[in-house]
């Protein structure tokens, strides 16, 4: 089955520094790659996905993410973050009917 | 278009009692999916239904089941309750029986077990 890695389960980032937050992929085919984010007491709202059109995926919030195959990686990034930011962020692989979810990483933005 | 709704949104059961958890899946959504996400650590898939039959199962026991109805709205049912089954369970709504696109996730029902 397919699998995410997220490297670094907590990122802190100041107000507008650029977030970084790193995904890597065990996929032998190409896969559907997904970024959720969970803010306090909610429920998942996808980010953007990945869905083997073009390698740099633009989501919503400012948020976009490179697929790399030969890195096998799918990081998520944003120029300058918000405080609104403030979450935790899943990536997620499609394994037929399910998604797997990595661990998470939370990020905090100091003011 | 109303969003997935989940009720319960907080419960507390004992040891070896049976919780049953609600989602009413988003409008003209016919597949619900069910995870199970502990404190720290990301969701697991517990099953899914399309069309009122499960379509999938992860890695759980029997003792955790479900149901989707006509008006495709799902039950989780828990029976004979752990500890470590204290978790917030999400629910899911997609189109389709496959997760290649988007899944819209409620906000949860947090279950603890003492």
């Amino acid at each position: 089955a397919q699998s995410v890695t997220q490297l670094g389960s907590h990122v802190s980032v100041s107000e507008g520094a650029l977030v970084l937050l790193r995904c890597n992929y065990s996929s032998s085919v190409p896969p559907y790659l997904f970024w959720y984010v969970q803010y306090p007491n909610q429920g998942l709202q996808l980010l953007l996905k990945y869905t083997s059109a073009a390698t740099l995926v633009k989501g919503i919030n400012g948020f976009e993410a490179e697929f790399k195959k030969s890195e096998t990686s799918f990081h998520l990034t944003k120029p300058s973050a918000h405080m609104s930011d403030a979450a935790e962020y899943f990536c997620a692989v499609s394994n037929d009917y399910k998604l797997s979810f990595g661990a998470g990483t939370t990020v905090t933005v100091r003011a | 278009e109303t969003g997935v709704t989940q009720s319960p949104t907080h419960l507390i059961k004992t040891r070896g009692q049976q919780v049953t958890l609600r989602c009413s899946s988003q409008s003209g959504h016919n597949t619900v999916s069910w995870y199970q996400q502990a404190l720290g650590q990301g969701p697991q898939f517990i099953f899914q239904y399309y069309r009122e039959e499960e379509n999938g199962r992860g890695n759980f026991p029997p003792r955790f089941s479900g149901l989707q109805f006509p008006n495709y709205s799902s039950e989780l049912n828990v029976n004979a309750l752990e500890l470590d089954d204290s978790a917030l369970y999400l629910c899911a709504s997609s189109l389709g029986g496959e997760n290649t696109g988007e899944l819209f996730f409620g906000e949860g029902s947090r279950l603890t077990v003492l």
